[in-house]
């Protein structure tokens, strides 16, 4: 089982839809949990952190952890043609040690 | 706030040649992080340092795969001899403490191709 899934897509939403992006992790001992944004031929670049159960909203952006079904996602509202990238759910487990997912790649259509 | 430099920004070498990629993080930032990204694939953890020692090297090819952070700061990280399935983008990255509730920032990474 890898440490960190996620569905590899393409997700395909129209624009103004709520794109749903969903990550499951197998380490329970799990501290903390971040979605990651990259562009093609880009560098990750964090869009959202989470640490504890439950959701956090940031603008468009919503995040929701469940860690006893050992479950993360990410929501996107209004989806836009710029939100079209690959979406990377990162799990920062014990010693710090930050894990990646294979990415979902995600595609906004106008 | 200066980010996460990395340079070459670009590479090419033939199969069996070495190559070195130079990361210098955001200052302050306590833990280095070397990942390895091919081509449609997420992020793989090469090695990871706190300050200047080792926390995790275990996916790092040790065999031809090398790196060290010395006082504590930049990092360079070494391959040698290269293998066509080294071509890859290497990107390194920073989190400012080590207890894990922290973001890790990127560089711009380095795109290898190996010929």
């Amino acid at each position: 089982q890898k440490e960190v899934e996620q569905n590899s897509g393409p997700l395909s939403v129209p624009e103004g839809a709520i794109a749903s992006l969903n990550c499951t992790y197998s380490d329970r001992g799990s501290q903390s949990f971040f979605w990651y944004r990259q562009y093609s031929g880009k560098s990750p670049e964090l869009i959202m952190f989470i640490y504890s159960n439950g959701d956090k909203e940031d603008g468009r952006f919503t995040a929701q952890l469940n860690k006893a079904s050992q479950y993360v996602s990410l929501l996107i509202r209004d989806s836009q043609p710029s939100d079209s990238a690959t979406y990377l759910c990162a799990v920062n487990g014990g010693g710090n040690k930050l894990v990646f997912g294979a990415g979902t790649i995600l595609r906004v259509k106008s | 706030e200066a980010g996460v430099a990395q340079s070459p920004r670009y590479k090419i070498i033939e199969k069996r040649q070495s190559v070195a990629f130079w990361c210098n993080p955001i200052s302050g930032h306590a833990t280095l992080y070397w990942y390895q990204q091919i081509l449609g694939q997420g992020p793989k953890l090469l090695i990871q340092f706190q300050n200047n020692g080792v926390v995790d090297d275990s996916q790092l090819p040790k065999d031809r795969f090398s790196a060290e952070r010395l006082k504590g700061v930049d990092s360079t990280l070494k391959i040698q001899p290269a293998k066509l399935e080294d071509s890859a983008v290497y990107l390194c990255a920073s989190s400012l403490r080590v207890d894990g509730n922290t973001e890790a920032f990127f560089g711009q990474g380095t795109r290898l191709t190996v010929v």
